[in-house]
Formats: C-alpha cells, structure tokens, sequence
C-alpha cells in the first residue's frame, strides 16, 4: 500500500464550474478526513466518514460543497458552481477508529481564476 | 470550539542553533500528533504522543505532551537546513476530529 493518494494533484477551473477531487484512504483504515488549508494557514476540517457514514461535517462546509464515501473506500469531495474563495489546498487523511493517528495524501490544490 | 495555538509563528535561525516550537490549548485531547509539511505538499507524520508527560525522541528532535494532554513541545537540537518547513499540532478530540494549530514556519539558514 502506497499510503494515502489524491487525484488530481492541481486543478484550475473558472468560476462558476463544478469541480470534483478524489479519495484513496489507506486500505486498512476505515475512517476518513478532508481539509482545506489555505496559505499560510494550518488545515481546516471540513468533513469525516467512518466506513461509508459521514458522521462530521464543519460548518465551512457550505450547501455547494458535497463528500461521498459510497462503500466505505475512496471518497469523492464536490464542490459546485466554484469561487475565488475556494481556491485553496484540498487535502485527504486516513486513519483506524479508535486510533490516534492520521495519514495525510499530497492534496489537490485547486485554484479558482 | 477547540483551538490550538502554536507559537512563534515565524522562525529563522542559523543552521546549528537549538529551537523550540510550542502548541497550547484550552481542551485536553486523547493524543497529540505534530506533522511537518513542505509547499506544495501534505502533512508528514513525525509522530504521536498519547500519555501526559510523555516524551518522545527522533533522532535530533524531542517532542514532549503536557501532563494534563493539553500541550506540547518540539524541542529541534543542531537544526540543520533539511529542518526547514512548516511544523504543525494536531490535537485527536474525543470526538475522533483532528484539530490543527496554524504552523510554526522554520527557516533554517546555512
């Protein structure tokens, strides 16, 4: 197992363009986190899953941004009809419930122009 | 709302000093991570620290928990320029989110 992998690394879409970024936890690990960091700035939750349920989610993630985790693998995060304000580092970390330690993939830097 | 602070926020020294980074908060965490991330990329683990009081060595660096799980401390001995990076805590909360601090950037000078 190669560790945590997020696809694609950069994306840059104009405003107003849905975009999706994609997923792949570590094998074994059963929960899964999504971050957004912007310059400068340490990560910010944005959402959790356990297996396939999303049991967290922040109140920065707003009604135009969506995650799935449909079986409990690879995760999706959606964001729709984008904004400069989005543009920022996406990142994805896994970890075992219960467990204390979270493994982060390269990210998705998205930027909105 | 749990928050951690990192302190300084800013470090440049000369390759060899001593440094130390500091993460504080009000809440207590089951487990205390520190990361350390290069531009452009994710967080690397460096590692975890469950247990107050707690205090773990790699190699040049000396990572120590609070004794009531709500700080810690990464202590740099000789710092060289591959030390350079952004350093960042993250605290595990009891409900099983990881909380970041905002990074403490070290700047190691040849």
């Amino acid at each position: 197992d190669t560790g945590v992998s997020q696809d694609p690394r950069h994306k840059i879409t104009k405003r107003g363009q849905n975009v999706t970024f994609r997923c792949d936890p570590i094998s074994e690990h059963n929960r899964l986190y999504w971050y957004r960091q912007t310059l400068g700035q340490g990560p910010e939750f944005l959402t959790y899953f356990q297996n396939e349920a999303q049991l967290e989610k922040s109140r920065l993630l707003s009604d135009r941004f969506s995650a799935e985790r449909p079986k409990g693998s690879f995760s999706t995060l959606e964001i729709q009809r984008t904004e400069q304000g989005d543009s920022a580092m996406y990142l994805c970390a896994s970890s075992l419930a219960g467990g204390g330690v979270a493994f982060f993939g390269q990210g998705t830097r998205l930027t909105v122009v | 709302t749990q928050l951690l602070e990192q302190s300084p926020q800013f470090l440049s020294i000369q390759e060899g000093e001593n440094l130390t980074v500091y993460c504080n908060s009000s809440s207590v965490f089951s487990s205390l991570q520190w990361y350390r991330q290069e531009p452009g990329e994710g967080p690397v683990l460096l590692v975890t620290v469950v247990t107050g009081g707690e205090v773990k060595k790699l190699k040049r660096l000396t990572f120590q928990f609070g004794d009531a799980r709500k700080d810690s401390s990464l202590h740099i001995t000789a710092a060289q320029p591959g030390d350079t990076g952004l350093y960042l805590c993250a605290g595990l909360s009891y409900g099983q989110n990881f909380v970041f601090g905002p990074g403490t950037r070290l700047s190691v000078l040849p």
